[in-house]
């Protein structure tokens, strides 16, 4: 069945710490999104990729990175937690082209991380 | 700069129809989406308007105005399972996402 996962779904982790939060689609989508969601607060853009070996930094700037070497995975890196990215982590994905079909994105469930 | 805008939070009955409506201001325009999002969940996709009018699909329908700027989301014979919030997002010229923070829509029995 197509979807797309994100794990761990919930972390808890210290300050300092380097996390890789994982993101994976068998949807066959060449675009891969990371957005942070803060609790009634709208999504931001962290991170982009429209495919393989191609990665763009999104509105907000989180101190993370992204890779981009297989089409369905694409993981986020916070080299040093801190407090401030105490928050909702969601990974989407959207097929290429033009139109509805290819503009909706699915999202993952999502990765709560808490920094302490 | 970019701005979407819609209400916080609103309140309806079982059964009863309510409009969430939705404004933006972007740098181009490729599209008005609505998503939901369930507490704790991921946003799903509800629509999709890139023309002018009223799309209809079931008990939601989704309308657009270019030339206002606005948009609503229009949803009928109200059931409990629709507490959630509405999400209004705009395409850009750059066809990348700008998100509002999303209405909270409560339904009472």
């Amino acid at each position: 069945e197509a979807d797309i996962y994100q794990t761990p779904r919930y972390l808890v982790i210290g300050t300092g710490k380097k996390i890789t939060l994982e993101c994976s689609q068998t949807m066959g989508h060449d675009k891969m999104y990371w957005y942070q969601q803060d609790p009634g607060m709208e999504l931001h853009l962290i991170h982009y990729s429209y495919g393989v070996n191609s990665t763009e930094k999104g509105d907000l700037s989180s101190e993370s990175t992204v890779s981009r070497i297989r089409t369905e995975h694409f993981p986020l890196t916070l080299e040093s937690a801190r407090p401030s990215h105490t928050s909702q982590y969601l990974c989407a994905s959207s097929a290429s082209g033009q139109g509805a079909g290819s503009y909706e994105q699915y999202f993952g469930p999502g990765t709560r991380l808490t920094v302490t | 700069g970019q701005n979407i805008d819609q209400p916080t939070e609103m309140t309806a009955t079982e059964g009863a129809i309510v409009q969430i409506n939705c404004t933006y201001q972007t740098s181009g325009f490729n599209g008005l989406f609505w998503y939901q999002q369930h507490a704790g969940e991921a946003p799903t996709f509800l629509s999709y308007n890139v023309l002018d009018g009223l799309e209809e699909k079931g008990r939601f329908s989704s309308f657009l105005s270019r030339s206002k700027g606005y948009s609503y989301l229009l949803l009928k014979e109200l059931q409990m399972k629709d507490s959630a919030s509405y999400l209004c997002a705009v395409m850009d010229s750059n066809y990348q996402l700008i998100w509002g923070a999303g209405t909270k829509l409560i339904i009472k029995p």
